[in-house]
């Protein structure tokens, strides 16, 4: 069964205290890994996408990479503007294009 | 580019009563997602149109949830009747197509009380 696991559940940081978010998990052909933001009342915003093992992309302080088993977003120097909930979800094999949530990270950074 | 659109924001019923959510996708997008999000979980898919196909209602509970979606652009789902475990968001999603990697836009979905 397909199932994404993330972890943390929540963190609090310190303004400046880089750190990482774990996602790990297993499906059955991964066709790519997405991190989206959550901000409390709103819809996920989209933020990256990963396709294969090795691959990083970055936006402004957020790094996000992938391994054959997990991905790690890490985040450096933050912001309290960085305060949100970080969800990671998988596509898998199949034509449907469904994706397939982890149960979110829940950050706090504190000035 | 307005996004997507959903409403009503907020719903609170009693159990056993009848709701239903609207949803108004990006315009020209092809394929339109309904998600259940429960308080402290991630999003879990219910069902997934492509233009006014059901592509995959695995995961809709289809002895009380139903969801349409006309002329494949607005889609409207349905619950009758709700139990208190329906509590919840309810997310929109729409994307161009169903391609490896597209991108999923949400809308800032319905959150549901049922008392």
């Amino acid at each position: 069964e397909d199932q994404v696991t993330q972890s943390p559940e929540a963190l609090r940081l310190q303004e400046g205290e880089s750190s990482s978010l774990n996602c790990s998990y297993t499906v059955s052909g991964l066709r790519g890994l997405f991190w989206y933001r959550q901000d409390p009342g709103k819809g996920p915003e989209f933020l990256f996408t990963l396709y294969s093992a090795g691959e990083e992309k970055e936006k402004e302080r957020l790094k996000a990479t992938l391994t054959k088993k997990e991905s790690f977003l890490h985040i450096t120097a933050p912001k309290p503007e960085d305060s949100a909930t970080y969800l990671c979800a998988v596509q898998a094999s199949g034509n449907t294009g469904k994706l397939i949530f982890g149960q979110g990270t829940t950050l706090q950074v504190k000035p | 580019e307005a996004g997507v659109a959903q409403s009503p924001r907020y719903k609170i019923i009693e159990k056993r009563q009848s709701v239903a959510f609207w949803c108004n996708p990006i315009s020209g997008h092809a394929t339109l997602y309904w998600y259940q999000q429960i308080l402290g979980q991630g999003p879990k898919l219910l069902i997934q149109f492509q233009n006014n196909g059901v592509v995959d209602d695995s995961q809709l509970p289809k002895d009380r949830f139903s969801a349409e979606r006309l002329k494949g652009v607005d889609s409207t789902l349905k619950i009758q009747p709700a139990k208190l475990e329906d509590s919840a968001v309810y997310l929109c999603a729409s994307s161009p197509r169903r391609d490896r990697g597209i991108i999923q836009y949400f809308g800032a979905g319905t959150r549901l009380s049922v008392l």
